[in-house]
């Protein structure tokens, strides 16, 4: 049972330009947790989704980030417009239920954005 | 609101010493707590976790107890290994929906 899958892991972009990270839930899990992790710093919570629909983006920004998690296919964290502030590590993790439950939260290997 | 209080690193250590990671969290109610590790250039695997007071999470020879009196969820280990070396995230789960709450990590090295 393959984990959970991220892609790309590392992402160049220059200032202005958009960046797109990918991550693919582990077999049989339907809930995406987004969490960002800045150089030295702890990850901190983005947003939750479930299949089409975002249940909590209380940590995201409000501008420039949305997320997805489409019926089909992978959950996207998308920046629009990225700064050099941008700049960190996008880790993923899925579980196979609500994670208020007992069930553990899987992480993937992260997308590191690298913005010049 | 929530949040996870760790010792800063790094922390340096010879082979077969012994290791203690302090953590402490502020909450409301009775979160589940947990330990995870970073490798270099990896994501985050679940070390160990407890989900109420007095549960004692162990695995690979790393053991914390959940102490609700003094709010603390300390990370030991009789004798590390080299293999050891990583970043140790403390967390605790809350928020409405489940979210994770991490402490800032404690990286450790270990010297043979």
């Amino acid at each position: 049972n393959a984990g959970v899958m991220q892609n790309p892991r590392h992402l160049v972009r220059r200032r202005g330009q958009e960046a797109r990270l990918r991550c693919s839930p582990m077999k049989g899990h339907s809930h995406v947790y987004w969490y960002r992790q800045l150089p030295e710093e702890g990850l901190k919570f983005m947003v939750y989704l479930q299949k089409e629909n975002i249940i909590d983006e209380s940590g995201m920004p409000k501008e420039r980030f949305s997320a997805e998690f489409p019926k089909e296919g992978p959950s996207i964290l998308r920046i629009q417009q990225v700064v050099r502030g941008d700049s960190a590590a996008y880790f993923c993790a899925s579980s196979p239920t609500r994670a208020g439950g007992q069930e553990t939260q899987y992480f993937g290997p992260g997308t590191r954005l690298l913005v010049l | 609101g929530d949040s996870v209080t760790q010792m800063e690193g790094p922390v340096t250590l010879s082979e077969e010493a012994f290791l203690t990671i302090n953590c402490t969290y502020t909450a409301t109610g009775y979160p589940s707590l947990f330990w995870y590790v970073q490798y270099p250039g990896e994501g985050l695997q679940l070390l160990l976790k407890a989900t109420k007071a007095d549960d004692k999470g162990s695995n690979k020879g790393f053991e914390a107890t959940y102490r609700k009196e003094t709010t603390s969820f300390h990370l030991e280990k009789g004798s590390v290994q080299v293999s050891d070396s990583a970043v140790y995230f403390c967390a605790l789960r809350g928020g409405s929906q489940g979210n994770l709450i991490f402490g800032k990590g404690t990286k450790l090295s270990v010297k043979p």
